[in-house]
């Protein structure tokens, strides 16, 4: 039963540190995605993956990078992070017919 | 462009009280879904109920309902006899057909239930 898994739950960086965040779906979705939630802004989409193989930027990509590593698996990389990033990271699934969004439990990043 | 408007920063309501968070959209395409999330203190993300832009029938989950006025563009959610564990923040959302299966959010409205 467990759904969208996302690690680490919590995480503190200092500026410039790099970290990947990871996660891993077990309903054999093929659409996956990342959001950050802040407050007042709902959530905003970082990166999207439709399939396996292929993946697109949403609305706010800058200092990102994500790897569709197979089907179950899409993650997202900080590679020198910054303030800014300081969020909630949120990974989802969805199936292809209404396209209903799964989410994982999410990640609160602080950059320092 | 696509938008997902909910007007409604917070709300108290009392207990056993219905309650109906208000959620406009604005798409000049024909097929689109519409989707309500709830987001407890906890922090998860949870899927609530779903309406497709040409289902005639109005969405219904348990005491969650979806009242999907087309021509005005609107999909509000009503919970009927609210409960304490109903206090959380709730999200609208939007998905258009053909753009890839993204989805767009509002900026979510905040449910207080008073005991």
């Amino acid at each position: 039963n467990a759904g969208v898994t996302q690690t680490p739950k919590f995480q503190v960086l200092k500026t410039g540190q790099s970290m990947t965040l990871q996660c891993a779906q077990d309903m054999n979705h093929n659409s996956m995605y990342w959001y950050r939630q802040d407050p007042g802004m709902g959530l905003r989409l970082i990166y999207y993956s439709a399939s396996e193989g292929t993946t697109d930027k949403g609305e706010v990509p800058n200092g990102y990078n994500v790897s569709r590593l197979n089907k179950r698996e899409f993650s997202l990389r900080l590679e020198s992070a910054a303030p800014s990033q300081t969020s909630v990271y949120f990974c989802a699934s969805s199936e292809n017919t209404k396209n209903i969004q799964y989410f994982g439990a999410g990640t609160r990043l602080s950059v320092l | 462009a696509q938008k997902i408007t909910q007007t409604q920063p917070g709300m108290f309501v009392q207990e056993k009280e219905a309650v109906t968070l208000d959620c406009t959209y604005d798409t000049s395409d024909q097929s689109y879904g519409l989707f309500w999330y709830k987001q407890p203190s906890s922090g998860e993300m949870i899927f609530l109920i779903y309406q497709g832009s040409y289902d005639e029938q109005n969405a219904t989950e348990g005491r969650y309902s979806l009242n999907f006025q087309k021509a005005r563009k609107s999909a509000n959610l009503v919970i009927s006899a609210s409960q304490l564990g109903d206090s959380a923040m709730y999200f609208c959302a939007m998905r258009i057909d053909g753009r890839d299966d993204k989805i767009i959010f509002g900026k979510g409205t905040r449910l207080h239930i008073l005991p």
